[in-house]
Parts: C-alpha cells; sequence; structure tokens
C-alpha cells in the first residue's frame, strides 16, 4: 500500500452516461499526476496537477475528460458522455516536492457497456 | 516523441532460472529510467530509479541496469511470487509535467 487511495476501485457504467473519480494522494506530496491503462498497455499519461493548477494534460484527454484539485489535496477526474472506448484502468500517482519517484494508487477499473 | 518497448511481451520461466527483461528507449534527453511493478487488478509498485549509463540498483533478487539505448531487469533464482507484469517508463526533461512514458510491459510467470 502505497498510502495513495483511489474510490471507486471499479464502476461500471452505461454508455452516455457521466462518471466521476476521486484520488486522495500522499498527504504531503504536492505534485498529482492521472494515467490510463488498458489491458495489455502500459499507463498514459492524462494530466499533472502541482498543488491546485492543472499546469499540464495530453491530448487525449478529450473535451469529455475534466480534471480538478481544488485545494490542493484530493482530485478528481470526470468523464462524460461515456463511451466504450473509455473502458480502461484510471491511474492515479502523485510524488512530494523533491524527488521523482511516482507513487500509484490501486486505480478505478470502469467497464462501458 | 519518447518511445519505450519492452522484450519479450511474456516469459515463462521455472523456479530458480534466472533471466533478463529487456527495455529500449528513445528519448531526447533521460531524466530518469524507472522500473515498477504490477499484479493483476493493482497500480504499478515502484522499484527502481536509474539516472545515469553504468548504474545498478539491487533489491532482493532483482538488479535493473542502465545503458545509453537500453535498460536490463535481472531477475536471479525467482520464485513464484515475483510473478507479475514489469514496466519499464522512461522520464524526459520537456515540460513542466515530467511525465512517465511507458512500455507495455512484460509479463513474468514463475512456474513452481
Amino acid at each position: 500500500d502505497t498510502g495513495v487511495s483511489q474510490d471507486p476501485r471499479h464502476k461500471i457504467t452505461k454508455r452516455g452516461q457521466n462518471v466521476t473519480f476521486r484520488c486522495d494522494p500522499i498527504s504531503e506530496h504536492n505534485r498529482l499526476y492521472w494515467y490510463r491503462q488498458t489491458l495489455g498497455q502500459g499507463p498514459e499519461f492524462l494530466t499533472y496537477f502541482q498543488n491546485e493548477a492543472q499546469l499540464e494534460k495530453s491530448r487525449l484527454l478529450s473535451d469529455r475528460f475534466s480534471a480538478e484539485r481544488p485545494k490542493g489535496s484530493f482530485s478528481t477526474l470526470e468523464i462524460q458522455r461515456t463511451e466504450q472506448g473509455d473502458s480502461a484502468m484510471y491511474l492515479c500517482a502523485s510524488i512530494p516536492g523533491v524527488g521523482n519517484e511516482q507513487f500509484f494508487g490501486p486505480g478505478t477499473r470502469l467497464t462501458v457497456l | 516523441e519518447d518511445q519505450v518497448t519492452q522484450s519479450p511481451e511474456a516469459l515463462r520461466l521455472q523456479e530458480g532460472e534466472s533471466s533478463s527483461l529487456n527495455c529500449s528507449y528513445t528519448v531526447s534527453g533521460l531524466r530518469g529510467l524507472f522500473w515498477y511493478r504490477q499484479d493483476p487488478g493493482k497500480g504499478p509498485e515502484f522499484l527502481f530509479t536509474l539516472y545515469s549509463a553504468g548504474e545498478e540498483k539491487e533489491k532482493e533478487r532483482l538488479k535493473a541496469t542502465l545503458t545509453k539505448k537500453e535498460s536490463f531487469l535481472h531477475i536471479t533464482a525467482p520464485k513464484p511470487e515475483d510473478s507479475a507484469t514489469y514496466l519499464c517508463a522512461v522520464q524526459a526533461p520537456s515540460g513542466s509535467a515530467r511525465q512517465l512514458t511507458f512500455g507495455s510491459g512484460t509479463q513474468l510467470t514463475v512456474l513452481p
């Protein structure tokens, strides 16, 4: 257990519905990342926060995706109008102010029917 | 664009049979090379960071090495509990995020 928690662990939804995931990083970690991982592939970068500021977004992050980190602590990732192609594991990772090692949470497995 | 290629895709070993996993990378200015272990249904677990060619790090039965073009993860006398997917990732200095670019992983199965 790295100390990074994610909720829910599993989510099944119907196409077209909105879903929201939560990530609670290790408390003193001010840098937070979201990644997406499909079966048989490595994680792919989605977006990055330093404290409450969203500083970088991947082109993978379509306009149906939005992420927030309102007080520089927990973060949420929302997917609107879900599509079957959104089915994946969504991973959150955090890093302290110094250092480069990213510590991952257990992930949220999304299945879109 | 940063690229990471891992081989083999899958590897089956008998308990005690040592082997190596390969990670080839192309990046404009390597900031760090990372190895992670991932068990089914879980998030990646950090193993090692390597920063410069010639660097080596060890942890139990695992040893990671780095050259200018590739990294190896050597597994000595593996046990069934070493079965997992091993992911390699690179971090480049470009951009503020310093995000990781991952390979597709090597799925290791160690048979008793």
